[in-house]
């Protein structure tokens, strides 16, 4: 199985700041007969459930602010609001469905500092 | 807009079958990959398995002695059976579906499913 290792575990940033989530891969995840990384992100707010944000590492889902956005390649990438917003409050969590197992990483607990 | 309904038993006792349902609303079956997701209390993600347009499945391979998911495309509904339920199964399970694996972008309200004796 492709293990997906987030880090940090939890994040307290300012309102307006820059967050920055990263998902490391024990495995690329790049598929090179289309050059596509198979890795979305979600987020999670409590009692609910995942709202998918960015898939192909980078392409931003219909109607999710553009203060979201994703990057990286083979194994190594990252979530960025570029101005956090107390809406944002919530759990991220990777994804990779390069292999099945399509495996979350652990999550990571964003919160207002 | 589709939307997922999910429903099914929510407290089992050990050894027993859980067994839940995904409606599809809104939207159209085919061409899409259906997918089953829980979460323990407190805890993270686990994918469970997909069953695609041409009726193919794929599991976990830490389930797949034990899961089965289906669909029936005349009632646009899916659905998921793990047998032989443990306390380690007690979850909130997801149903969830997208175009392709990539954009699983619909998910259903979750079920908490409890296994206690």
């Amino acid at each position: 199985d492709v293990v997906m290792t987030q880090s940090p575990d939890s994040l307290a940033v300012s309102l307006g700041e820059r967050a920055t989530i990263n998902c490391k891969s024990s495995q690329s995840v790049l598929y090179s007969p289309n050059n596509e990384n198979y890795l979305a992100w979600f987020q999670q707010k409590p009692g609910q459930p995942p709202k998918l944000l960015i898939y192909w590492a980078s392409t931003r889902e219909s109607g999710v602010p553009d203060r979201f956005s994703g990057g990286g390649s083979e194994t190594d990438f990252t979530l960025t609001i570029s101005s956090l917003q107390a809406e944002d409050v919530a759990v991220y969590y990777c994804q990779q469905y390069y292999s099945a197992p399509h495996t979350f990483g652990q999550g990571t607990k964003l919160e207002i500092k | 807009q589709v939307q997922l309904q999910q429903w099914g038993a929510g407290l089992l006792k050990p050894s027993e079958t859980l067994s839940l349902t995904c409606a599809v609303y809104g939207g159209s079956f085919s061409g899409y990959y259906w997918t089953w997701i829980r979460q323990p209390p407190g805890k993270g993600l686990e994918w469970i398995g997909e069953i695609n347009h041409s009726g193919i499945t794929t599991y976990s391979k830490s389930l797949s002695s034990r899961v089965s998911i289906s669909a029936d495309t005349s009632k646009n509904q899916f659905s998921l059976k793990l047998t032989s339920v443990t306390a380690a199964d007690t979850a909130v399970y997801y149903c969830a579906s997208g175009p392709d694996r990539a954009k699983t972008g619909y998910w259903g309200q979750g079920t908490l499913v409890t296994v206690s004796s």
